[in-house]
């Protein structure tokens, strides 16, 4: 099983659509959570961090689920701009892993 | 202002050669990494470095090395270029070590060897 497991997509959702994506991890050790935004060739950059308890910013929510080893990201209202793939990216220790990705296309 | 530089943008060269790649980073940041992204996008760790610890994903090739000759430089040095090298490498920092820490990410370096 791979350390990090995501969706394999492509999403290809209309504007104003509400779309999620899962990820879950295999090592139960670990003990950070967050979600990165990969555009088409460019360098990955930070969505949010997820906690324990679940956390929102504006239209986007992420959820943690410890016991299921699962984490998600909801995107509400999704606009063309959020056309990009989204990384899921688990840490333990000092070991940062990436999730494959999982591409979102918004369509007008 | 760029938080997280490299040079070059583009690399392309021969097989066998020798090559380094640069990466600078402004925002004070005490550790740094290195990451390779492949053609199938899998980012992957190669090394996590600050002034007291360089860990090395064992399964980077020994023809791979860091070398920062201060806080906010860590340059990756690539000796005996192969096909298999081509890919992305992104540089990126954060804050400290640790799990809680944002990382930061340079624009990439596309590295195509011939």
């Amino acid at each position: 099983r791979k350390e990090v497991e995501q969706d394999p997509g492509p999403f290809n959702v209309p504007e104003g659509a509400t779309v999620a994506f899962n990820c879950t991890y295999s090592n139960s050790a670990s003990q950070s959570f967050f979600w990165y935004r990969q555009d088409c060739r460019k360098e990955p950059k930070l969505l949010m961090s997820v906690y324990s308890s679940g956390n929102e910013d504006g239209r986007f929510t992420a959820q943690l689920n410890r016991a299921s080893q699962y984490i998600s990201l909801l995107i509400r209202d999704s606009k063309l701009s959020d056309s990009a793939t989204y990384l899921c990216v688990v840490s333990f220790g000092q070991n940062f892993v990436f999730g494959p990705g999982t591409r979102l296309s918004v369509l007008p | 202002d760029t938080a997280v530089s490299q040079t070059p943008k583009y690399l392309v060269t021969q097989m066998g050669n020798d090559k380094s790649i640069k990466c600078e980073q402004n925002l004070g940041h005490d550790t740094m990494y290195w990451y390779k992204q492949d053609s199938k996008k899998f980012l992957k760790i190669m090394f996590s470095y600050n002034n007291k610890e360089l860990i090395i994903n064992e399964t980077v090739p020994n023809r791979f090395s860091p070398k920062s000759p201060d806080k906010a430089h860590l340059n990756l040095h690539i000796n005996s270029l192969e096909l298999g090298d081509s890919a992305v490498y992104f540089c990126a920092s954060s804050q400290d070590f640790g799990q809680q820490e944002t990382q930061y990410f340079g624009p990439g370096t596309r590295l195509l060897v011939l």
